[in-house]
Parts: structure tokens; sequence; C-alpha cells
């Protein structure tokens, strides 16, 4: 059960590439969750997703797609780059219902992206 | 809207004293309350969560936290603090009353950097 995995670890693009932040879940969660994480500004949930084919916007969604086609994968989408993107990007996943987690959320190791 | 204050940017604690890291929130209604443990590049981690019943909420690693409704805070506790505890410390909420696609969503502080000083 390895939880909640993210690719690539770290990466620098270049202003105006696109890219695709990966994430993968193996604990049949419902929903799923993507992050940034900006010094001293705690998290900013970008999307969600409540399961495969349904997502939503959350607080600071402009500059991002996502889309959920299976239970286990929610990748997300940067199509073209800005500095103000730089950031770490945390996926997670939780259970729902009320005898699930009640939205305790499994949180992956993170992404960290540079943008020059 | 629900929000979440962390009044703290840091706190600094010898080791084997007692430590606390503030949380206090707003919320519409009942609130679910959780903390969580960032340590250096690494994801979030959970400690504990609120969710009814007993005030005095107990989670990994000897951390508990005290759920207090008069005074709108769930502080995070440690009677003894351990140099491993040094991290960063996020508190979140969520509010009991909500429904729909959305209400799983958690508002998270903008958190507090543990130090323990051997």
């Amino acid at each position: 059960n390895a939880g909640v995995t993210q690719t690539p670890k770290f990466r620098i693009l270049k202003i105006g590439q696109s890219m695709t932040l990966q994430c993968t879940q193996d604990m049949n969660h419902n929903y799923m969750y993507w992050y940034r994480q900006d010094p001293g500004m705690g998290l900013k949930l970008i999307y969600y997703s409540v399961g495969a084919g349904i997502t939503d916007k959350g607080e600071v969604p402009n500059g991002y797609n996502v889309s959920r086609s299976t239970t286990e994968d929610f990748p997300l989408r940067l199509e073209l780059a800005a500095p103000s993107q730089t950031s770490v990007y945390f996926c997670a996943s939780s259970s729902g219902g009320t005898s699930g987690g009640l939205g305790t959320q499994y949180f992956g190791p993170g992404t960290r992206l540079l943008v020059l | 809207a629900q929000s979440v204050a962390q009044p703290e940017d840091q706190v600094n604690v010898a080791e084997g004293n007692p430590l606390t890291v503030k949380c206090t929130y707003s919320v519409s209604g009942n609130p679910y309350l959780f903390w969580y443990v960032q340590y250096p590049n690494r994801g979030l981690q959970f400690l504990l969560k609120y969710i009814t019943g007993d005030n005095l909420v107990k989670g990994s690693y000897g951390f508990e936290a005290e759920f207090n409704k008069s005074q709108t805070s769930f502080h995070l506790k440690k009677p003894s603090a351990l140099v491993s505890d040094s991290a960063l410390y996020f508190c979140a909420v969520r509010s009991r009353g909500t429904s729909g696609a959305g209400s799983y969503q958690l508002t998270f502080g903008k958190g507090t950097k543990l130090s323990v000083i051997p």
C-alpha cells in the first residue's frame, strides 16, 4: 500500500512551457485534491474531485486544469507556465461518507516546481 | 466562509518542556478539526482530529489537542517535547454542516514552525 504517490519530485520549467503533474492513490478514495504551498501561506486548494469524471475548482484554479478518468489518478495540468506558479504542489486523497475519514486527507510527498 | 488562524509563526521550546501550538477557527455550525505535521521536504501527515465527543483528543506521537467551543480554539499540546518534534504544524477545519460536492474541503491555517531546542 503506497498511499499517495506524485511524480516528478522536482521540475524546472521555462515560461510558457506546459507540463502535467501526476498523482496516484491506491486507497480507493473517492475524493482527491490538489494544493499548492507557498512559504508562509499555508495550503491553497487548486482543484478537487469527488469521483471519476467529476472535478471542481478550488480557491486558486487559474492557470491549471485537471481530469479524473479513474478513481486512482488525478493529474494536474499547467498549460502556460508562469513564474507565479513556482510552488510546491501536493496531491491528497480522502474517503467520504459517514463511515469514511470525515475529511482526513492523506498527502503525497509533493512536487517542487520552479518556473524561470 | 470558514477560516483558521495560527497566531504564531514560530514556537520555540526546550526539549522535555511542554509545548502548545495555538489554533483558532471560524465556521458556520459545528466543526471538524484536524492537525497535520510536515517534516522538511515531505508531505503533510495526519496527527489527530476532533469530530465529536470528548473535548480532549489524543493522536499520534504523544500529541493531544483540546477543543474549546466557547473560545473556538483547538490547541495542539504535548507534555514533553522531543527534538524530533521539530516540524511545521498545520491546523485545518471543515464545517460539519456543509453538504454537497465541496463538503470535504479542508481550510488550512498558515502553519506554525515548531523548534525544539536540545
